[in-house]
């Protein structure tokens, strides 16, 4: 499986805009972008998923460069509930599966 | 609509020990993933279902771990001889079959510590 790479761990205020970087430098014609996060104590919850356009929903956003290398995803005002452990993973589109890395945790301070 | 459900949500065994974690998923979902989640980590993929049928068991770490789907509905994730080393938490997900694209539903998990 292709590999992202995301910062350990970021910090963002309330009610700010926050953008998670994605690097996936060997990522395949056929993988799709997707995100999830997690709640502490819960199990992962989908965001959102791209395959070369920019995406948009009610949870965030995301960004994709055009050479698809990498991906930001958006989240427009950050609120409290907004901290989790955010997973940014390529899956490949004749998959099923997915493979967690280790993700990027965020801090919202108030 | 029901959301995932997993039992038991907390289950405490001794090293040795035989142990089984239910899964109940989304009606209509045919596909059902395992994964594991020690302290710090990711989910672990483990093994993934589409009806009946085992697709990927390339998860599994060893012959202790064995899943079934009877009925393409609810799993078991069984797990023989328990270690200290299985303590983690199990989560079950499903999905509608759509690769590449399909949104994993998680439920909350099933906490299994190995004394």
């Amino acid at each position: 499986d292709a590999k992202t790479t995301q910062p350990n761990s970021m910090e963002s205020n309330e009610e700010e805009p926050v953008h998670l970087p994605c690097n996936h430098s060997t990522i395949s014609g056929t993988d799709y972008i997707h995100w999830y996060r997690q709640l502490p104590s819960q199990g992962p919850e989908y965001v959102i998923h791209g395959l070369t356009s920019n995406v948009n929903n009610r949870m965030a956003s995301l960004a994709i460069a055009e050479d698809r290398k990498s991906s930001t995803l958006i989240l427009h005002r950050a609120t409290l509930r907004d901290a989790a452990v955010y997973y940014c993973i390529l899956r490949d589109g004749r998959d099923d599966k997915i493979i967690f890395g280790k993700g990027t945790r965020l801090h919202i301070l108030p | 609509g029901a959301g995932v459900s997993q039992t038991p949500s907390n289950k405490v065994t001794e090293k040795g020990k035989y142990v089984e974690l239910r899964c109940d998923p989304i009606s209509g979902h045919t596909a059902l993933y395992w994964y594991r989640q020690s302290l710090g980590q990711g989910p672990e993929f483990l093994i993934y279902f589409q009806g009946t049928g085992a697709a990927d068991d390339s998860g599994l770490p060893n012959d202790r771990f064995f899943a079934v789907r009877p009925e393409g509905s609810v799993s078991t994730l069984k797990i023989q001889r328990t270690e200290r080393g299985d303590s983690a938490v199990y989560l079950c997900a499903s999905s509608l079959r759509r690769p590449g694209t399909g949104e994993l539903f998680f439920g909350e998990g099933s906490r299994l510590t190995v004394l």
